[in-house]
């Protein structure tokens, strides 16, 4: 079974440019989930859609940040423009849902961007 | 609001030696209690997890009893390797049983096992 997929591994921006990023979940997860990982920080929910429709992105900096999940497979995160906080690693994680779900959630190896 | 609190590090273990990583949580109600483990050059992957009190996770030698007495889920194991070093999450659930919406994560600890 093929994992969650994230491109690019690695970007880097001056400030004030934009930049996205994209996921693929692992095929059948209906639930996405876009989170930020600031170093020496835990990951912190951006953004969570259940198929094409968006549950939670109260954490979201919605002046700058913008996510779709058209479809209700891959997704994307834009960042518009970057500011130098926004250096982080941005990760993709999805999960099943419905009968047999465990709740488990899997995880690409995330998108490390720097903004100079 | 809910969060975890966990040991800070790094870590620095020789091989064969016990390992214990302190994670404590604050949340209202029933959450589910994970542990998440990063490889170098990978991402994140369940470790083992726990969904209502009393319940003992275990996966690969590491076990995490949910106390909520304690309010507390820590990471144990009797004997690591070199392969166990890692970035080591400890997060929770807000959604009670085996649901894992949204997860508040640690800040991790870095266990750097040495031969």
């Amino acid at each position: 079974e093929a994992g969650v997929a994230q491109s690019p591994r690695y970007k880097i921006i001056e400030k004030r440019q934009s930049v996205a990023f994209w996921c693929n979940p692992i095929s059948g997860h209906a639930t996405l989930y876009w989170y930020q990982q600031i170093l020496g920080q835990g990951p912190k929910l951006l953004i969570q859609f259940q198929n094409n429709g968006v549950v939670d992105d109260s954490q979201l900096p919605k002046d700058r940040f913008s996510a779709e999940r058209l479809k209700g497979v891959d997704s994307t995160l834009k960042i518009q423009p970057a500011k130098l906080e926004d250096s982080a690693v941005y990760l993709c994680a999805s999960s099943s849902t419905g009968t047999g779900a465990t709740g488990e959630l899997f995880f690409g190896e995330g998108s490390r961007l720097t903004v100079l | 609001g809910d969060s975890v609190t966990q040991m800070e590090g790094p870590v620095t273990l020789s091989e064969e030696a016990f390992l214990t990583i302190n994670c404590t949580y604050t949340a209202t109600g029933y959450p589910s209690l994970f542990w998440y483990v990063q490889y170098p050059g990978e991402g994140l992957q369940l470790l083992l997890k726990a969904t209502k009190a009393d319940d003992k996770g275990s996966n690969k030698g590491f076990e995490a009893t949910y106390r909520k007495e304690t309010t507390s889920f820590h990471l144990e194991k009797g004997s690591v390797q070199v392969s166990d070093s890692a970035v080591y999450f400890c997060a929770l659930s807000d959604i009670p049983g085996t649901g894992a919406n949204n997860l508040f994560f640690g800040t991790g600890t870095r266990l750097t096992v040495i031969p």
